[in-house]
């Protein structure tokens, strides 16, 4: 049981280039997360998908799309990067209402972009 | 939308001595506040929560009160020891579906021996 895993760990990319963060879950939880990290500002939301099939904008999403690929996979993918996205993403993912609303968190992805 | 601000931004306490993290949000809807840690170089992990029906929760050296009428909630840590050093979080949002969870923007607490 692995819980949340995130790829890659890290990534440098120069200004312009495209990459996308894969993240997956083996909890059978509904809903997915992508937050972002970044020194006195806590964690930002950016895209969330509350279940299989939706997607839904948080509070800094743009320069960012997403896809919901199954219930397990949740991918945040970024067009054309910029240094202001220098940042540590987490997935995170959290199961039915009934349960607590805990976030399970994956290890992060530090990207930085030049 | 939510807008959680949290204080101080650094704490430094002497081991053995208590920490009190204190956080205040906007939107009176909110009925679900979590507190997060995260050690250095690693990912936050829920350390204890507390919901809107609930005034005060315990888990061992660890409470979280919550004030509904003045929209604000704070972390307690009594006995404190140096595996306490971390980032601390709270956060609120509305149960039910995704857990939107808004954060507070952090406090790195350093225990000193």
């Amino acid at each position: 049981n692995a819980g949340v895993t995130q790829t890659p760990k890290f990534q440098v990319l120069k200004t312009g280039q495209s990459m996308t963060l894969q993240c997956a879950q083996d909890m059978n939880h509904n809903s997915m997360y992508w937050y972002r990290q970044d020194p006195g500002m806590g964690l930002r939301l950016i895209y969330y998908s509350a279940s299989e099939g939706t997607t839904d904008k948080g509070e800094v999403p743009n320069g960012y799309n997403v896809s919901r690929l199954n219930k397990r996979e949740f991918s945040l993918r970024l067009e054309s990067a910029a240094p202001s996205q220098t940042s540590v993403y987490f997935c995170a993912s959290s199961g039915r209402i009934s349960n607590t609303g805990e976030l399970f968190f994956g290890e992060g992805s530090r990207l930085t972009v030049l | 939308g939510e807008n959680v601000e949290q204080h101080p931004s650094t704490l430094s306490v002497q081991e053995g001595d208590s920490a009190v993290i204190k956080c205040t949000y906007s939107d009176s809807a909110s009925n679900y506040f979590p507190w997060y840690k995260q050690e250095l170089g690693k990912r936050p992990q829920l350390i204890i929560d507390i919901r809107s029906n609930v005034g005060e929760k315990k888990d061992q050296r660890i409470a979280v009160t919550l004030n509904k009428t003045a929209k604000h909630f704070s972390l307690h840590i009594t006995e404190t020891q140096p595996e306490d050093s971390a980032v601390y979080f709270c956060a609120a949002t509305i149960l039910g579906g995704a857990q939107k969870l808004v954060f507070g923007q952090g406090t790195r607490l350093t225990i000193n021996p």
